[in-house]
This record gives structure tokens, C-alpha cells and sequence, in this order.
């Protein structure tokens, strides 16, 4: 089955500052790959994500990276600010008889004003 | 126009009682999902259901019951409550099975004495 691995499991940014967050997948199968934020006390939601045909998607001030052959993808955050701060989860579809999604461990970004 | 909630969003019971949550979409979804958070915020899925069937059903010990009445609501029902059951639960629905944004409730966070 699917195995999804994320670093860093803390990140602290000065504000204006960029932050990256790197997960790796074990199955090559695998063909989709979302993010989700989670602040403080609140539900996951997801705030981009990212097929198998495309290697780059972005939406303003965040970005999604895939390398297939190396099995690994990674959120960056231009410009950070201090909403930016959550838990970020990073996720890959596990194929087979059921799709399931597998999240990583997350990330809990902290932004510094 | 909550689009997926949940009830109760806490909980706190003694070991060895049995509760339930109930959760309900608007979305007009065909998938449902229970995951589980623990302290170290890690998500696991639980359970899908697709228009009612059980999809998965991620090894979770039989004392964990999920229903679903219609497509619209997955309620979970917990029999004789272990400590480590204390986590919170989160809801979701999905349009495609797997491969779409989950949307998730607030979740209940259930805290068993």
C-alpha cells in the first residue's frame, strides 16, 4: 500500500519569507497529490493539489512541485504571513482495488511577524 | 448551508460506555468518510462509503460501527470506549471517490476518562 512521508515536521519562517515542505510516496502508481491546511482548532481543507500528467501547478502565492520518476512532491509558500501559520498535510491516492487517500504527517508552519 | 457537520463536536465519557456521531452532508456527495486525529495530529481513514456501501474499512477494530442510513449521512458509533479512542473524529465527503477535494466537518473531539 501507499506510504507517504513528509518533512519538515516544524518549519519557523520570518514573515516575508518562503517555506517548503517536501513528502515522498512509495507507490508509482500513485496520481494525485493534494495539500490541506489545518489551523489551529479547526478541519482540514485542501488548498491545491496536483494530478500525475502535470509537474508544476500554481495559485498565487503557493505552488506544488511533482517529480515522478523521483517519487516526490513539495508545497512552496512565497511571501509568507502570519495566516500562513497551520499544520499543512500533504496526501497521495493509494491505487488498488479502493482509492484511498494516504496523508503525511504534516507540517506545522510557524510565521514569525 | 453547512456543507458537512457533525455531532457532537465534544464529547467526554468514562472507558468502557458506548457513544455516537453523527455526521450529515449537503453536497449532494456519493462518498462519506470517518478519519481519526490523534494528539500527534496525525489523519487516518477509518471507513468510506459509496452511496451507502462500505468501501473501506481501514482495520479498525470492531468495536467502531458505521452506519449509513442514506448518502447523505455516516453516523459512527463507538462500543465499550478505550482510552485510546480519545482523538478527534472528523467527517468528510468527497464527489469522486478518492481522487476529489475532501470536505471535511469540524470534527468531534471525544475524551475518554
Amino acid at each position: 500500500g501507499e506510504n507517504v512521508e513528509q518533512h519538515p515536521s516544524t518549519l519557523s519562517v520570518q514573515e516575508g519569507d518562503s517555506a517548503v515542505i517536501k513528502c515522498t510516496y512509495s507507490d508509482s502508481a500513485s496520481n494525485y497529490f493534494p495539500w490541506y491546511k489545518q489551523e489551529l482548532g479547526k478541519r482540514p481543507q485542501l488548498i491545491i493539489d496536483i494530478r500525475s500528467n502535470v509537474g508544476e501547478k500554481k495559485d498565487q502565492r503557493i505552488a506544488v512541485t511533482l517529480n515522478k520518476t523521483a517519487k516526490h512532491f513539495s508545497l512552496h509558500i512565497t511571501e509568507t504571513q502570519p495566516e500562513d501559520s497551520a499544520v499543512y498535510f500533504c496526501a497521495a491516492i493509494s491505487s488498488g482495488a479502493t482509492n484511498k487517500l494516504i496523508f503525511g504527517t504534516g507540517t506545522l508552519l510557524a510565521v514569525q511577524p | 448551508d453547512t456543507a458537512v457537520s457533525q455531532t457532537p463536536k465534544y464529547l467526554v465519557t468514562q472507558m468502557g460506555n458506548d457513544k455516537s456521531i453523527k455526521c450529515e452532508q449537503n453536497l449532494g456527495h456519493d462518498t462519506m468518510y470517518w478519519y481519526k486525529q490523534d494528539s500527534k495530529k496525525f489523519l487516518k481513514i477509518m471507513f468510506s462509503y459509496n452511496n451507502k456501501e462500505l468501501i473501506i474499512n481501514e482495520t479498525v477494530p470492531n468495536r467502531f460501527s458505521p452506519k449509513s442510513p442514506d448518502k447523505a449521512h455516516l453516523n459512527l458509533h463507538i462500543n465499550s470506549l478505550e482510552l485510546g479512542d480519545s482523538a478527534v473524529y472528523f467527517c468528510a465527503s468527497s464527489q469522486v471517490e478518492g481522487t476529489g477535494e475532501l470536505f471535511f466537518g469540524e470534527g468531534s473531539r471525544l475524551t475518554v476518562l
